[in-house]
Order: C-alpha cells, then structure tokens, then sequence
C-alpha cells in the first residue's frame, strides 16, 4: 500500500469556524509534513513531523495547529482563517526525513469565505 | 542555498511525440536527489523519477526518462510517445541529504494534442 489518504477531499470555511484536515499512511512511514500550494504556484513546506515530534514550523500563523497522534495521522487543525488562506493542502509522508522520496495524497482543495 | 529552475511555463506536445521539460538546480551540496512530480488537474502530486547525485546512469521509468547533466546541474525530463493523459502540470524538485525540505520548480504546463 503506496497511498496517502487525506479528508476531506474539499472544504468550505467560514473565518470564524474551527475545522480539521486529516492525513493518514499506512506505508510504516516516520515523517509526515504538510504543504499549502496556492493555484498556479508550487507547494509551500508548512510542517514537518518526524517520529510523531514536530521537526519544522516554517514560520506559520498560529491559526494553524497540526498534531499527529501516532505515527499514521496526521492532522491539521484549522481556526480563525482568512481568506487569503484558501490553497489546496498537501499532506505527503517518507520513511524518515533522510529519505529522499516523499508520498503525497491528493490534497484538501480549501476555501475560506 | 538550493534553488530549482524551470524556464518554460507552457509547452505544447503532439501526441505521439517526445517531449522534453527542462529544469536546472543549484546546490553546493555533494549529495542530493532530484525528482519529477506530476499534478493533473485533480491535484495530487504524483512522484515520476528520482535521480541521485552519485548516481552514474541516468534514471528511467518507463515512458519517462531523467537527463542528468551533473556538470551543467541540470535534469531535464524526457516523456516519450506522448498521451493526452499527460496533459498536466510538471514540478522538478530536489532535496539534499539530511534537508527536511523539498525544494520546488515554478512548475512547466504541458498540453498535449490529439
């Protein structure tokens, strides 16, 4: 099983409402990350989990908050956004951070109205 | 600092034909992989080919082949027999050893026609 999963597959928000986006891999993988890629743009590195410890905060407004509970979840928590936040959020997972290769699932297309 | 370039923002392709998607990188890391992704419109990044620096031969997988020029630090893509199911956007990336980033291209278009 070479899939990363994420939920839901589109999202509609509202700047006062608290949300979640998951991810989960079943492939044994020890890294997980998120990214945002807005259209037209590539993917922008948010997170980075490492043996279920955040590794990497690329300097992110707190109104996101991810967690990952064990090692095949990962979640990103979402609360207070703007506008200016819809993306389509990539989750992606490697055996470990040394690892070259990284799994991306399909990716949560989110709008914040 | 790494940095990936990919100058060409839209490329046509008949079907049937090759198709090469250019891409340079910079490192002054000895040990780094580069990859290609491909993102339909659906939007879920799919990995294609990974090059290894020290790898001596150049990288295939199936209809895709990598073009690995280590002294002009360029990997281009190569797509043969072009489908119309490889209308999509393009990312070249690269990570060095021991960097938890992956560093993208600006992505190249390709539209292929019938």
């Amino acid at each position: 099983d070479t899939e990363v999963t994420q939920t839901p597959k589109h999202l509609v928000m509202g700047m006062t409402n608290k949300k979640s986006l998951k991810c989960e891999q079943h492939m044994g993988h020890r890294a997980m990350y998120w990214y945002k890629q807005k259209a037209k743009k590539p993917p922008e590195l948010m997170f980075v989990y490492s043996y279920e410890k955040l590794s990497i905060n690329e300097s992110v407004p707190s109104r996101f908050s991810p967690e990952c509970p064990n090692s095949s979840l990962l979640n990103l928590h979402l609360h207070a956004l703007q506008p200016e936040d819809s993306a389509l959020y990539l989750c992606a997972s490697s055996q470990d951070t040394s690892s070259y290769e990284q799994y991306f699932g399909p990716g949560t297309r989110l709008t914040v109205t | 600092a790494q940095k990936i370039t990919q100058t060409q923002p839209g490329m046509f392709v008949q079907e049937k034909e090759a198709v090469t998607l250019d891409c340079t990188y910079d490192t002054s890391d000895p040990s780094y992989g580069l990859f290609w992704y491909k993102q339909p419109s659906s939007g879920e990044m799919i990995f294609l080919i990974y090059q290894g620096s020290y790898d001596q031969q150049n990288a295939t997988e199936g209809r895709y082949s990598l073009n690995f020029q280590k002294a002009r630090k360029s990997a281009n893509l190569v797509i043969s027999a072009s489908q119309l199911g490889d209308s999509a956007m393009y990312f070249c990336a690269m990570r060095v050893a021991g960097g938890f980033k992956t560093i993208f291209g600006a992505g190249t278009r390709l539209f292929v026609k019938a």
